[in-house]
């Protein structure tokens, strides 16, 4: 299986400020025929399921703010949320799709406001 | 507009067995795989296993082979997680998901149900 870590585990940003998280996958998730990276983004908040923001590694799903962007390629991904509101504290998880299940998810990153 | 709907909480000894169901609308049911998702308290998720209703073709988590099954009815639309002995380790939220993009299982979960909180425990 692929093994997906993120980090920081946890962290707190001041609001107006810029959130970085890391996800890292143990293979690539870049798949050489269509350029694509195998590579989710979902938020989850308190008492809620998760959300898909972002897909194919840097793609932000329909109704997401443009203060959410993903990047990355291969086995080195970043979500960025440029200006921290207070809506989005919540856990943040990267998930690889990529090739044979299981689709394995990052044990998640906790963003607070500082 | 697209909706997964899952059952109620359920309460359960060990050694029981328990079946949750997840209910899809909006869409066309046959043509999507839909996954199955363990959340522990306050834990991450975990990818249980999905399978695609038109054929009932499914695939498992090496970690989740052998303790669950997932099934679905096509008829009515509703795909299944169940259980013959229940452990108290089974404690935890299940998540049903669509998978995007229609009959390709390399895609990520765009519509999630609501949960179905499974309590185990003498």
């Amino acid at each position: 299986d692929i093994v997906m870590t993120q980090s920081p585990d946890s962290l707190a940003v001041s609001l107006g400020e810029r959130a970085t998280i890391n996800c890292k996958s143990s293979q690539s998730v870049l798949y050489s025929s269509n350029n694509k990276n195998y590579l989710a983004w979902y938020q989850q908040k308190p008492g809620q399921p998760p959300k898909l923001l972002i897909y194919w590694a840097s793609t932000r799903e329909s109704g997401v703010p443009d203060r959410f962007s993903g990047s990355g390629s291969g086995t080195d991904f970043t979500l960025t949320i440029s200006s921290l509101q207070a809506e989005d504290v919540a856990v943040y998880y990267c998930q690889q799709y990529y090739s044979t299940p299981p689709h394995t998810f990052g044990p998640g990153t906790k963003v607070d406001i500082k | 507009e697209v909706q997964l709907v899952q059952s109620g909480a359920e309460v359960k000894k060990p050694g029981e067995s328990l079946k949750i169901s997840c209910k899809g609308s909006g869409y066309s049911f046959t043509s999507y795989w839909i996954g199955w998702v363990r959340q522990m308290p306050g834990k991450g998720l975990e990818w249980m296993g999905i399978i695609y209703p038109g054929d009932s073709d499914t695939r498992y988590s090496p970690s989740f082979q052998g303790q669950v099954t997932i099934s679905a009815d096509k008829s009515i639309s509703t795909a299944y997680l169940q259980w013959s002995s229940l452990k108290a380790s089974d404690t935890a939220m299940y998540y049903c998901a669509r998978l995007e993009g229609g009959g390709v299982v390399t895609a990520p979960l765009d519509y999630w149900g609501q949960g179905t909180l499974v309590t185990v425990s003498s």
